[in-house]
C-alpha cells in the first residue's frame, strides 16, 4: 500500500506567479486535507475534502488559494499572485472514513511541497 | 478553546537513554484524541502514537508510549533506549469529535547525541 504522494516536493517562484500542488492521497482513504506549515511552527490547517465535497475552509485561506478535488481521488492547491509570505511547507494528508464523532481518524502526511517564494 | 502546549523548544539526550517529551492540552469536550508525530528534516509528517480519552489504558507503539493523565491534561511520548535516528521534530496534536481538522503543538526539537 503507497502512502500519500505530493508534487512537486520543491517549487521556486516569483512573486505574483501562480503555483499549484498535487496530492494523491492513501488509496482507499476518502478524507483528504491540506495543511501549512512554517518554519519553527506546527502546522496549520488550510481545508477539508469527504469525497470531491469541500466541507471546511479555514480564515487562513484567502480568496488566492482555492483547493480542488474533482473525483475524490488526488487534490491540487492553487495559489494564485503569491506573495513571498506564502512560502512555507504546504502539507497533505489523508484518513480513512469513520463517524464524524470518532475523533481518531488518523491522519497521514505526505511528505509535503515546500515553497519558496521571491 | 482548544490548546495543545509544549513547553520544550529542545532537547538534547544521550543516545540509548529514555526520553520524556511533555505536551499539555485543553479541550472542554470529554471526547478527544490525542496523537504524536515525528518530522525528520525532510519534512514529511510522521504518525508514531494515538490516545482516545476514553482509552483505559496507556498507548504503547514499540519503543514509544503515552504517559496520560487525563486529570492534569497532559499526554507525554515516553522513547524507550533512543536511537540517533530518533532525532527530529515531535509534534503533538488533538481532535475532538465533529472537527476535521488536527490542533498542533508547536513542537520539540530532539536530538540524540551518540
Amino acid at each position: 500500500d503507497t502512502g500519500v504522494s505530493q508534487d512537486p516536493r520543491h517549487k521556486i517562484t516569483k512573486r505574483g506567479q501562480n503555483v499549484t500542488f498535487r496530492c494523491d492521497p492513501i488509496s482507499e482513504h476518502n478524507r483528504l486535507y491540506w495543511y501549512r506549515q512554517t518554519l519553527g511552527q506546527g502546522p496549520e490547517f488550510l481545508t477539508y475534502f469527504q469525497n470531491e465535497a469541500q466541507l471546511e475552509k479555514s480564515r487562513l485561506l484567502s480568496d488566492r488559494f482555492s483547493a480542488e478535488r474533482p473525483k475524490g481521488s488526488f487534490s491540487t492547491l492553487e495559489i494564485q499572485r503569491t506573495e513571498q509570505g506564502d512560502s512555507a511547507m504546504y502539507l497533505c494528508a489523508s484518513s480513512l472514513a469513520g463517524p464524524r464523532r470518532d475523533p481518531e481518524m488518523t491522519q497521514y502526511f505526505g511528505p509535503g511541497t515546500r515553497l519558496l517564494v521571491l | 478553546a482548544q490548546k495543545i502546549t509544549q513547553t520544550q523548544p529542545g532537547m538534547f539526550v544521550q543516545e540509548k537513554e529514555a526520553v520524556t517529551l511533555d505536551c499539555t492540552y485543553d479541550t472542554s469536550d470529554p471526547s478527544y484524541g490525542l496523537f504524536w508525530y515525528k518530522q525528520p528534516s525532510s519534512g514529511e509528517m510522521i504518525f508514531l502514537i494515538y490516545q482516545g480519552s476514553y482509552d483505559q489504558q496507556n498507548a504503547t507503539e514499540g519503543r514509544y508510549s503515552l504517559n496520560f493523565q487525563k486529570a492534569r491534561k497532559s499526554a507525554n511520548l515516553v522513547i524507550s533506549a533512543s536511537q540517533l535516528g530518533d532525532s527530529a521534530m515531535y509534534f503533538c496534536a488533538m481532535r475532538e469529535p465533529f472537527n476535521y481538522q488536527l490542533i498542533w503543538g508547536a513542537g520539540t526539537k530532539l536530538i540524540i547525541k551518540p
